[in-house]
């Protein structure tokens, strides 16, 4: 069955960089768009990022573009989240999420979720 | 930006039906995803492209999409449907994901 791990999370001082990974399983990961999406400590889910196939688009939210990067690597069914310069409010949990169909532009939304690793942005 | 809007909260009795609505501008020529969320636990896509349930949601869950208003309907409500649950929409004049704030849905 689908499975999406992540790893990588933990307590960071603001300014910092850390880098997230989410690992797949049960599909051919290839040929899925995979997202990235945060949910801060009782608040609601919010997107981050999503990256086609093949890594040809990549779209990111306004709250993260050009501190935040999403990468990832088909020979080894992994995804990764660059995260630069981070702030108190990235602080979150964050899943990456695999999309309903094969090939989409972006624009599929995600149906296969992991449990989620948690970032702490603290001094 | 395009906004999405919930309700904060709803609430139902068993074997009612509940009513989840998220609205947004035109929303009706957008497909709209909605997702169910419990505590501790991962978000659970319920229906997506307005009105498909995925695999292994029960028939009780549908959705429809109009005008500025899209809804997600519980037939038949049961205690296990209490969670918080959220839609979410493609925003392709920013080529954006947009989330609302989410609902949380109260079984009596």
């Amino acid at each position: 069955q689908v499975q999406l791990v992540e790893s990588g999370g933990g307590v960071v001082q603001p300014g910092r960089s850390l880098r997230l990974s989410c690992a797949a399983s049960g599909f051919t990961f290839r040929s899925y768009g995979i997202h990235w999406v945060r949910q801060a400590p009782g608040k609601g889910l919010e997107w981050v990022a999503v990256i086609t196939h093949d890594g040809s688009k990549k779209y990111y939210a306004d709250s993260v573009k050009g501190r935040f990067s999403i990468s990832r690597d088909n020979l080894k069914n992994t995804l990764y989240l660059q995260m630069n310069s981070l702030r108190a409010e990235d602080t979150a949990v964050y899943y990456c999420a695999k999309d309903t169909s094969t090939y989409c532009r972006g624009d599929c939304p995600p149906i296969n979720w992991g449990q989620g690793t948690r970032v702490t942005v603290s001094s | 930006s395009y906004v999405l809007t919930q309700p904060p909260s709803v609430s139902v009795a068993p074997g009612q039906t509940a009513t989840i609505t998220c609205g947004g501008n035109n929303i009706g020529s957008k497909n709209v995803h909605w997702y169910q969320q419990k505590p501790g636990q991962a978000p659970v896509l319920v229906v997506y492209d307005k009105s498909v349930r995925p695999s292994g949601i029960p028939e009780r869950f549908s959705g429809s999409n109009s005008g500025n208003t899209a809804t997600l309907t519980i037939s038949w409500v049961e205690a296990g449907d209490e969670a918080d649950y959220y839609c979410q929409v493609w925003d392709s004049s920013s080529d954006h994901w947009v989330f609302g704030g989410g609902t949380k849905l109260t079984v009596l």
